[in-house]
């Protein structure tokens, strides 16, 4: 059976890090890209990043360049995703979700299969 | 970057009522489009990709149609296990995009 299984969420003050896990498996790892798409309380979904799956190729939205990096680990079947100079703005449930592998390991599509979710919360 | 916008935002709907919900992007995104459905704290759950591909395991009531920058989500009789908030996605290119989101409600 597949399972994505995040982990790393917590409270964390302005300006702190974080870094969020996606253990994997049920599937081949390196075959697939990933990402992370996160939710505000309340709110809709927001593509946040996105890596490859060989993890030489990586891409971020607007709001969060500079401060958050994706990476995998093909050995551990598991995604990461380190948050830097976090702010209010950031407080979300962040998934990871596996792309649909519709044109191979460096293609960035659907999603069609995602983890529970795990909640960052900014705040002072 | 694609806007995605969405309508209606909300809807109310009685079970076997057909509902349709419609998506528009900012700029031609020829088929790269999926549906997804959220029920309150739980995970996205795919529902049509390519705009018009049924996901394996998903009920046939649900079907999608469009191309280039309008499309659409029906459910042609709609079951209670429906209620959920529905979303579409461009995959056309990065950043991918969500539109805000279309909320199904019981009448």
């Amino acid at each position: 059976e597949l399972q994505l299984l995040e982990s790393g969420g917590g409270l964390v003050q302005p300006g702190g890090s974080l870094r969020l896990s996606c253990a994997t498996s049920g599937f081949t790892f390196s075959n697939y890209a990933m990402s992370w798409v996160r939710q505000a309380p309340g709110k809709g979904l927001e593509w946040v990043s996105a890596i490859s799956g060989s993890g030489v190729s990586t891409y971020y939205a607007d709001s969060v360049k500079g401060r958050f990096t994706i990476s995998r680990d093909k050995s551990k079947n598991t995604l990461y995703l380190q948050m830097n100079s976090l702010r209010a703005e950031d407080t979300a449930v962040y998934y990871c979700a596996k792309d649909l592998g519709f044109c191979g390991a460096d293609c960035y599509t659907y999603f069609d299969y995602w983890g529970q979710g795990t909640l960052v919360t900014v705040s002072s | 970057d694609i806007q995605m916008t969405q309508s209606p935002s909300s809807v109310s709907a009685s079970v076997g009522d057909r509902v349709t919900i419609t998506c528009r992007a900012s700029q031609g995104i020829s088929s790269w489009l999926a549906w997804y459905q959220q029920k309150p704290g739980r995970a996205p759950k795919v529902l049509i990709h390519a705009a018009s591909s049924l996901q394996s395991g998903v009920p046939s009531r649900f079907s999608g149609s469009g191309s280039g920058t309008d499309f659409t989500l029906t459910i042609s009789s709609l079951q209670p296990e429906d209620f959920a908030t529905y979303y579409c996605q461009q995959a056309n290119s990065i950043p991918l995009t969500f539109g805000g989101g279309t909320k199904v409600e019981i009448k």
